[in-house]
């Protein structure tokens, strides 16, 4: 089983659509939790930073993990054409530097 | 704002040849990171470098070499390349307690 596991999608929503993204991990030692946005031909940049369970709003993104089920999300409300990309989640424990990725879904909002 | 600065942006070299990959961050974070990504595999961790002259194998260090002599820069080199070097590499740094942030990458192809 991989350590972490996300839906490649591809994923195809009309603009206003709410979204949905998804990670499963198996490691219950992981405590950190992230997602990355990544256009095309740049590096990811940081959208959301959560430590431990619970929910994290910023503007239209909404961050949940639920450490039991051992599962994160990502929600985009209202979402724009802006917002196509690929989103990455990504994890790591307390003490390690080793940041251990999704392979990222692919989300396309159409006008 | 210049953050992590990346270059080349693009490289095309041939087996055995050696390349060097160069890394600038302006934040004075400690941390810094080389990753790989590869479709199918995601980001991988090459090396990572915790402070000058502090420097630590991650997931894939084989066939590259880093250095750290300045907090700054963080080069990575390869030292004979082959065609499974071909990849995307981003570099990232980071502070104490905070996550990581990415460059925008540098394209490599090895024929």
């Amino acid at each position: 089983q991989k350590e972490v596991e996300q839906d490649p999608g591809p994923l195809s929503v009309p603009e206003g659509a709410i979204v949905s993204l998804n990670c499963t991990y198996s490691n219950s030692a992981f405590q950190y939790f992230m997602w990355y946005r990544q256009y095309s031909r740049k590096g990811p940049e940081l959208l959301m930073y959560t430590y431990s369970s619970g929910n994290k709003e910023d503007g239209r993104f909404t961050a949940q993990v639920d450490k039991s089920s051992k599962y994160i999300s990502l929600f985009i409300r209202d979402s724009q054409p802006s917002d196509s990309a690929t989103y990455l989640c990504a994890m790591i424990t307390g003490g390690s530097e080793k940041l251990v990725f999704g392979k990222g879904t692919k989300l396309t909002v159409n006008p | 704002d210049a953050g992590i600065t990346q270059s080349p942006r693009y490289k095309i070299t041939e087996t055995g040849r050696q390349v060097t990959l160069m890394c600038h961050q302006t934040w004075s974070h400690s941390y810094m990171f080389w990753y790989r990504q590869d479709l199918g595999h995601g980001l991988r961790l090459i090396y990572y470098s915790a402070a000058a002259d502090i420097t630590d194998k991650g997931e894939v260090p084989d066939g590259y070499v880093v250095s750290r002599s300045k907090t700054e820069n963080f080069p990575l080199t390869l030292e004979s390349a082959t065609r499974s070097q071909t990849s995307v590499y981003f570099c990232a740094s980071r502070s104490s307690n905070q996550p990581q942030h990415f460059g925008d990458g540098t394209r490599l192809s090895i024929l």
